[in-house]
């Protein structure tokens, strides 16, 4: 099973900043990207999916590197309640059956 | 209504012992996963099932015994419990067996702490 490397962080980000981070993937097979959000204690939730164009959902923005083999996340305007752990996950087979391959997360703090 | 739902939610037990964990999912799911976060907070797949067969069993040791009666329901039996295993545990469901372009939804976890 290929490998999805993170910066663990911590990020300690005033509110209100643009912050980005980035995950890399090592299977240029892979075939669907996402973002997941996991507060602590608690179960993952999907942020968002990446496509291949990038997309957008309010203050985040999510962008897909094939070249480059990585996937990125903006948060802008951030705020206290983004504060978090971001997991990029991505899936080889683009099967949802053979499972995500998570990274480690990304540490988020937003500081007042 | 929650969607997907594992008991327990924490379990203490002692080495050695035998146990297990139920998952059950309410969205008509056809897929359903189980995942293992460490303490490190990896997040590393253990096993897959869709409609019922199993599809991925990664390197986990046959101690672990996944089963699923039905599409709805896949349950994690783990024989002679040692501290290694420790670990939060995570059902999962998705859509279809290509449900990966919708992502997963995740149960709250069942926090499994060996003394």
């Amino acid at each position: 099973r290929k490998e999805v490397e993170q910066d663990p962080g911590p990020f300690n980000v005033p509110e209100g900043a643009t912050v980005a981070f980035n995950c890399t993937y090592s299977n240029s097979a892979s075939q669907s990207f996402f973002w997941y959000r996991q507060d602590c204690r608690k179960e993952p939730k999907l942020l968002m999916s990446v496509y291949s164009s990038g997309n957008e959902d309010g203050r985040f923005t999510a962008q897909l590197n094939r070249a480059s083999q990585y996937i990125s996340l903006l948060i802008r305007d951030s705020k206290l309640s983004d504060s978090a752990t971001y997991l990029c996950a991505e899936s080889y087979s683009g099967g949802g059956a053979d499972g995500l391959t998570f990274g480690k997360g990304t540490h988020l703090i937003i500081q007042p | 209504d929650t969607a997907v739902s594992q008991t327990p939610k924490y379990l203490v037990t002692q080495m050695g012992n035998d146990k297990s964990i139920k998952c059950e999912q309410n969205l008509g799911h056809d897929t359903m996963y189980w995942y293992k976060q460490d303490s490190k907070k990896f997040l590393k797949i253990m096993f897959s099932y869709n409609n019922k067969e199993l599809i991925i069993n990664e390197t986990v040791p046959n101690r672990f015994s996944p089963k699923s009666p039905d599409k709805a329901h896949l349950n994690l039996h783990i024989n002679s419990l040692e501290l290694g295993d420790s670990a939060v545990y995570f059902c999962a469901s998705s859509q279809d067996r290509f449900g990966a372009n919708y992502g997963y939804t995740f149960g709250s976890g069942t926090r499994l702490t060996v003394v």
